[in-house]
């Protein structure tokens, strides 16, 4: 019963410093993305993919970087981590068919960044 | 452009009390979803219900229950006799289309709910 796997749970960088933050769902789910959190703003979309191959912006992608190789993983990259990025990032999944089914956006536990 | 406002952005209550969390969402879909999740401190995000456009009927779970008006684009929610244990962040959500979409929802910021004995 995995679901949707993020790892790290938390995370310290230096600015400039990169990293990816890795997510991956057992689902077989065409519909991934990754939202970031934070006080006052709830959350907030970065990118995200419709299936394997396809990724798209959503509100605040700048400073970050998807790839979905297979439909299973979605890791999202922070090329030059900035302090302003210091926040908690979550990653979901759904089936999208959601004219039938419970229609979940299913969230993994998320990540807590923090960018010195 | 989608839109999602929660106004309270904290409520307080005393254990018992039914507490009635307001949600008004911005679209100009027809054909849109609208979300409840629970952040409790632990942090983590727990689905509570999601409602299409296409059904207007409210809905009711234990001691849970949403009202879904689209004449006055609202999706409020409403927990009847609070307990300790309901004490967390509530966000409304929306996503606009059909396929395609599914994984973009917009997030209202969030209402604190604090249930005290």
């Amino acid at each position: 019963n995995a679901g949707v796997t993020q790892t790290p749970k938390f995370q310290v960088l230096k600015t400039g410093q990169s990293m990816t933050l890795q997510c991956a769902q057992d689902m077989n789910h065409e519909y991934m993305s990754w939202y970031r959190q934070d006080p006052g703003m709830g959350l907030r979309l970065i990118h995200y993919s419709v299936g394997a191959g396809i990724t798209d912006q959503g509100e605040v992608p700048n400073g970050y970087n998807v790839s979905r190789s297979t439909t299973e993983d979605f890791p999202l990259r922070l090329l030059s981590a900035a302090p302003s990025q210091t926040s908690v990032y979550f990653c979901a999944s759904t089936s999208g068919r959601w004219t039938s089914g419970r229609g979940e956006l299913f969230f993994g536990e998320g990540s807590r960044l923090t960018v010195l | 452009a989608q839109k999602v406002t929660q106004a309270q952005t904290e409520i307080s209550v005393v254990e018992k009390e039914d507490v009635t969390l307001d949600c008004v969402y911005e679209t100009r879909d027809t054909t849109y979803y609208l979300f409840w999740y629970k952040q409790p401190p632990s942090g983590e995000l727990v689905f509570l219900i999601r409602r299409n456009s296409f059904d207007e009927q409210n809905e009711i779970s234990g001691r849970y229950s949403w009202n879904f008006q689209k004449s006055t684009s609202s999706f409020n929610f409403t927990i009847t006799a609070s307990q300790v244990v309901d004490s967390a962040v509530y966000f409304c959500a929306l996503s606009e289309g059909d396929t395609g979409t599914a994984s973009k929802l917009t997030f209202g910021t969030g209402t604190r709910l604090q249930v005290t004995l």
